[in-house]
């Protein structure tokens, strides 16, 4: 079993939906979590990051961590296709201790 | 947010060639940076970790002669891939971090070995 699991997808949606992306993982003693956006082709770009169980919000982009039931979910809201990318989860243990990734889902918005 | 520089973005050039990639933190001093490769269509897979002014501890099944490190200010580290061949082809991509804060990626060299 993988640390972390995250379903590749790929994940189709209409443009405007709520669009709903989830990791499971295995170790409690993950205490960061983050989640990162990459385009083809390029390096993922950071768009959250928590260390606590409950909501962060960032415009269009909410994170939740349930750490009890170690899951975690990224929402967007009023998708885009320029939102179009593949969404990665990543934990480490301590604030600057080795990423453990997700597989990572594709995601695509559809005009 | 963090902005991370790596560079070349993409490299061709013929087997046996060294190449070296930089990547530097434009914005903040970096305790640690990280050193990836992402194969196609999968996620990313840390090669090593280097601190500033010491030796990279590499992750099992990376070749530290193969894979050099150099992290000599807490701005700028180097990767270089000696003696390249085409199985060393990949996207090589590195990151920055300090404590209490989460890492930043640059965007990532595209190594082709002919």
């Amino acid at each position: 079993q993988k640390e972390v699991e995250q379903d590749p997808g790929p994940l189709s949606v209409p443009e405007g939906a709520i669009v709903s992306l989830n990791c499971t993982y295995s170790n409690s003693a993950f205490q960061y979590f983050m989640w990162y956006r990459q385009y083809s082709r390029k390096g993922p770009e950071l768009l959250m990051y928590t260390y606590s169980s409950g909501n962060k919000e960032d415009g269009r982009f909410t994170a939740q961590v349930d750490k009890s039931s170690k899951y975690i979910s990224l929402f967007i809201r009023d998708s885009q296709p320029s939102d179009s990318a593949t969404y990665l989860c990543a934990m480490a243990i301590n604030s600057n201790y080795q990423l453990i990734w997700g597989a990572g889902t594709k995601l695509i918005i559809k005009p | 947010g963090a902005v991370v520089s790596q560079h070349p973005s993409r490299v061709i050039c013929k087997s046996g060639t060294s190449v070296k990639i930089e990547c530097r933190s434009l914005d903040f001093q970096a305790t640690t940076m990280f050193w990836y490769r992402q194969f196609p269509k999968q996620s990313l897979m840390l090669m090593a970790t280097s601190n500033e002014g010491s030796k990279a501890t590499y992750e099992q099944g990376v070749e530290k002669d193969k894979f050099l490190i150099n992290h000599a200010s807490l701005t700028l580290s180097t990767l270089t891939v000696t003696s390249a061949h085409p199985e060393d082809s990949s996207f090589y991509i590195c990151s920055a971090g300090k404590e209490a804060q989460p890492q930043h990626f640059g965007d990532g060299t595209r190594l082709s070995i002919l």
